[in-house]
This record gives structure tokens, C-alpha cells and sequence, in this order.
């Protein structure tokens, strides 16, 4: 079982739609939760991190956490074609030193 | 201001060459990470840095040789590579409080070519 699991996609909505992204984990012990989104060619950049259960919202942006189902979900609200591209979630392993561990990714296409 | 900076951002070499790889922050952050991410795959942790002093190699060829000079450099040298190790390679830094896991801020990356 891998450690980061999300569906690779390609999720289309349409323009103005939400957009809703899903992730389990496998490390009961994870504490932290985060998504970065990564445009083709760029490196990872940081969208939101969420630490406690329930919903972090920012802007147009809502991460959502259920430790017990240990399940992290993103929430994009008011798509435009300039959120296309890949939502990666990461999750910090119990243990220490922060080790971030990546899901393989999952690839957003707003058409217009 | 959450910027780490890399040098070069694209590098060619020889599977006979040496060349280094450079990573800079001045947000006082004290952990350092190197990734490698090869195309439609997510980044892999290779390396993790805390306090300068090395915390976890995920049992990476010797020939990646990490080093981290102060709390504001970090590389990673290369020395006969093979063609698969081309990829983007990524820094990264976070404030190194060892507490709650701690939010990584990524460079742009440089993309090596392994000919």
C-alpha cells in the first residue's frame, strides 16, 4: 500500500465550477497535511496546509482533514483555466526529521 | 519573503564529470531537503539537513555527495552519474523546529541532463 494515495487524474471541470481533489494516507501518526500544486515544468509551490481536523479555507481554497478516515481533501471553488495543473498532496510521517511524503499527483484541467 | 534560490537552473554533463549543484536561503530556516522528481512523477526525498548536520539519507548512490556548508548553503555534488539520473532536482528549506511537521518552501529547481 502506498503511503500517499490520490487518483492521477486528468479531473476536467469547467470553467467557474469547484474542483475537488482527494488524498488518503497511511501513517496513522501523521500530523501534517499539505497540497502544492505544480505547473508543468516548475517546482512545487505551496497552496495550503492543514494540521487539525475539519476545514481551512483561504481565498478560493478549501482543505478539508479526517484523521479517523485518514482522508485530505482540497476543495477549488470558482475554477479558472489558471488552476490547471498538478495538485500534489503531501503528509509529514510520525517519526521526526520531516519527512514529506508526495502522492503521485493529480492533474486539473479547467477548460473554458 | 519565502524564496530559496538554485544554481544552475540547467545543467548538461558527461557521465564522466564532476558538477555541483547549489541551494540558497536567507529566511533563517535550519532544515535543507534535496528531491529529485523525474517527469509525471511526484518529488522523492534524498536527503534532509537539520542544524547542518545530515539527519536522513534514503539510501542514495554515493555518487550524490550532499554537503552543507552553513545554515544558509546546501549542495549536492555529482560525480559519474549515470543517464538516469537525469531529472529536476529540488531544495528545499523549513524552520527546522523538529515540532509539528513543518511547511517546506521548494526552489525553482535545476534540470539535469546526464548524456
Amino acid at each position: 500500500q502506498k503511503e500517499v494515495e490520490q487518483n492521477s487524474g486528468p479531473l476536467s471541470v469547467p470553467e467557474g465550477a469547484i474542483a475537488s481533489l482527494n488524498c488518503t494516507y497511511s501513517d496513522r501518526g501523521s500530523q501534517s497535511f499539505f497540497w502544492y500544486r505544480q505547473y508543468s515544468g516548475k517546482s512545487p509551490e505551496l497552496i495550503m496546509f492543514i494540521y487539525s481536523n475539519g476545514d481551512k479555507e483561504d481565498g478560493r481554497f478549501t482543505a478539508q482533514l479526517n484523521k479517523a478516515s485518514q482522508y485530505v481533501s482540497l476543495l477549488i471553488r470558482d475554477s479558472q483555466p489558471s488552476d490547471s495543473a498538478t495538485y500534489l498532496c503531501a503528509v509529514v510521517l510520525s517519526g521526526g526529521y520531516n519527512k514529506l511524503i508526495f502522492g503521485a499527483g493529480t492533474r486539473l484541467a479547467v477548460h473554458p | 519573503d519565502t524564496e530559496v534560490t538554485q544554481t544552475p537552473k540547467h545543467l548538461v554533463m558527461g557521465m564522466t564529470n564532476k558538477k555541483s549543484l547549489k541551494c540558497e536561503q536567507h529566511m533563517g530556516h535550519r532544515a535543507m531537503y534535496w528531491y529529485k522528481q523525474k517527469a509525471k512523477k511526484p518529488p522523492e526525498l534524498m536527503f534532509v539537513y537539520s542544524y547542518e548536520k545530515l539527519s536522513i539519507n534514503e539510501s542514495v548512490p554515493s555518487r550524490f555527495s550532499p554537503e552543507c556548508p552553513n545554515s544558509s548553503l546546501l549542495n549536492l555534488h555529482l560525480h559519474a552519474l549515470q543517464p538516469e539520473d537525469s531529472a529536476l532536482y529540488l531544495c528545499a528549506s523549513s524552520q527546522g523546529d523538529r515540532g509539528r511537521g513543518e511547511t517546506q518552501y521548494f526552489g525553482p529547481g535545476t534540470r539535469l541532463l546526464v548524456l
